[in-house]
């Protein structure tokens, strides 16, 4: 079965600080995608990034920057000179696709959230 | 291009009752998920559509039901409501809906049974 695991229930840091959200994922699947949802108080799910299992590049959008490494089935979040707006609580999700009839479904961590204090 | 729409955003019901939700996808997505976030399970999946099929379903009783019209709205239905059905439920679309999609959430249902 599939299972994402996310640590850190929550955080706390001050504005400007660097701040890294763990996530670590397993799956018997060879061809999977991870993903990673911002969810803000108001409550959508806010997409981030997605990421394939054959990609291991790192990738950096702004002051977002997530590093993906199969070896230890970790896909981390780091945000660069966190701001208030960026208080929310994270979530680190795993695709799965059934063998028969198609389909997705996400499998979800627990949620991190994420403090940013003046 | 307008988001995931769900309507209502919020609704109380007492136990015994039933409830029905809808969303409206991204226009041209013909996938729709829906999820079940409590603060004690957290985000979990309820089933999934794809052009009026249900193609995926989760570890959630008969009573939770849904289905999607060829518009690709789909609307989910819980019977005999119980306390613990009070959660935010969320609402995805997606273009095709494998493992390569990505969903985008609509802002979700809150729902409180009394």
């Amino acid at each position: 079965a599939q299972k994402v695991t996310q640590a850190q229930t929550e955080i706390s840091v001050v504005e400007k600080e660097d701040v890294t959200l763990d996530c670590v994922y397993e799956t018997r699947d060879t061809t999977y995608y991870l993903f990673w949802y911002k969810q803000p108080p108001s409550g959508e799910l806010v997409f981030l990034i997605r990421r394939n299992s054959f990609d291991e590049q790192n990738e950096i959008s702004g002051r977002y920057s997530w590093n993906f490494q199969k070896s230890t089935s970790s896909f981390n979040f780091t945000i660069t000179a966190s701001q208030v707006v960026d208080s929310a609580v994270y979530f680190c999700a795993l695709s799965e696709t059934p063998f028969t009839g198609g389909g997705n479904k996400l499998t979800f961590g627990t949620g991190t959230q994420l403090k940013v204090e003046l | 291009k307008a988001g995931v729409t769900q309507t209502p955003r919020y609704l109380i019901k007492t136990r015994g009752q039933q409830v029905t939700l809808s969303c409206s996808p991204i226009s041209g997505h013909r996938s729709v998920s829906w999820y079940q976030q409590t603060p004690g399970q957290g985000l979990q999946f309820l089933f999934e559509y794809f052009s009026e099929t249900q193609r995926n379903k989760g570890n959630f009783p008969g009573r939770f039901s849904g289905r999607q019209f060829s518009n690709s709205r789909s609307e989910m239905n819980v019977s005999t409501l119980e306390l613990g059905d009070s959660a935010l439920y969320l609402c995805a679309s997606g273009s095709s809906g494998g493992a390569t999609d990505t969903q985008y959430f609509g802002p979700g249902t809150r729902l409180t049974v009394l």
